[in-house]
């Protein structure tokens, strides 16, 4: 267990919805990326979020967007849902100014979009 | 060229014997280097981490990079049942510390 936690952990929803993702990060981290894991891919990076601000976004387009909390819980929404978006979704967590900073991943929401 | 690049396709070992992963990475600049195992259905759970060139050990895992040739590998030792897993190459890219990812290269250990 890592202790960052994610919710929901499955959700389905239809083509043009929105879409909200929550990630709570470990104890005493201060930093949550998000990334994208198609079925039979690695996981690719969204964005990251540190002191309540994106620090670094992915190439993926401005309907992915997010959110940080001063708990440094975080949020990720979708706007105009694809096909394509299906996917699990990982959050991890990370302390900005260790070493190497090294992320732990949450369980992951896996979304269907039909 | 892609960031991460692991080519090699799913890897069957027996029981007992030595699994041998392996993974370039294309920015020269990376500092940081990470495995992650990720079984079916599960998110990517850390193994192993290295920065510096050489050999990392860590009970039946090794962890070895060279950064002249920008590779780093993952030897699993007395290969056990519980191995079988996709394993992720992951390297931090610097600037934003966002990870990039291979593909991932699938484990089934054959009891």
């Amino acid at each position: 267990e890592t202790g960052v936690t994610q919710s929901p952990t499955h959700l389905i929803k239809t083509r043009g919805q929105q879409v909200t993702l929550r990630c709570s990060s470990q104890s005493g981290h201060n930093t949550v990326s998000w990334y994208q894991q198609a079925l039979g891919q690695g996981p690719q990076f969204i964005f990251q979020y540190y002191r309540e601000e994106e620090n670094g976004r992915g190439n993926f387009p401005p309907r992915f967007s997010g959110l940080q909390f001063p708990n440094y819980s975080s949020e990720l929404n979708v706007n105009a849902l694809e096909l394509d978006d299906s996917a699990l979704y990982l959050c991890a967590s990370s302390l900005v100014g260790t070493r190497r900073e090294t992320q732990y991943f949450g369980p992951g929401t896996r979304l269907l979009v039909l | 060229q892609k960031e991460v690049e692991q080519n090699s396709g799913p890897l069957s070992v027996p029981e007992g014997a030595i699994a041998s992963l392996n993974c370039t990475y294309s920015d020269r600049g990376s500092q940081s280097f990470f495995w992650y195992r990720q079984y079916s259905g599960k998110s990517p759970e850390l193994i192993m981490f290295i920065y510096s060139n050489g050999d990392k050990e860590d009970g039946r895992f090794t962890a070895q990079l060279n950064k002249a040739s920008q590779y780093v590998s993952l030897l699993i030792r007395d290969s056990q049942p519980s191995d079988s897993a996709t394993y992720l190459c992951a390297v931090n890219m610097g600037g934003n510390n966002r990870l990039a990812f291979g593909k991932g290269n699938q484990v089934v250990v054959i009891p």
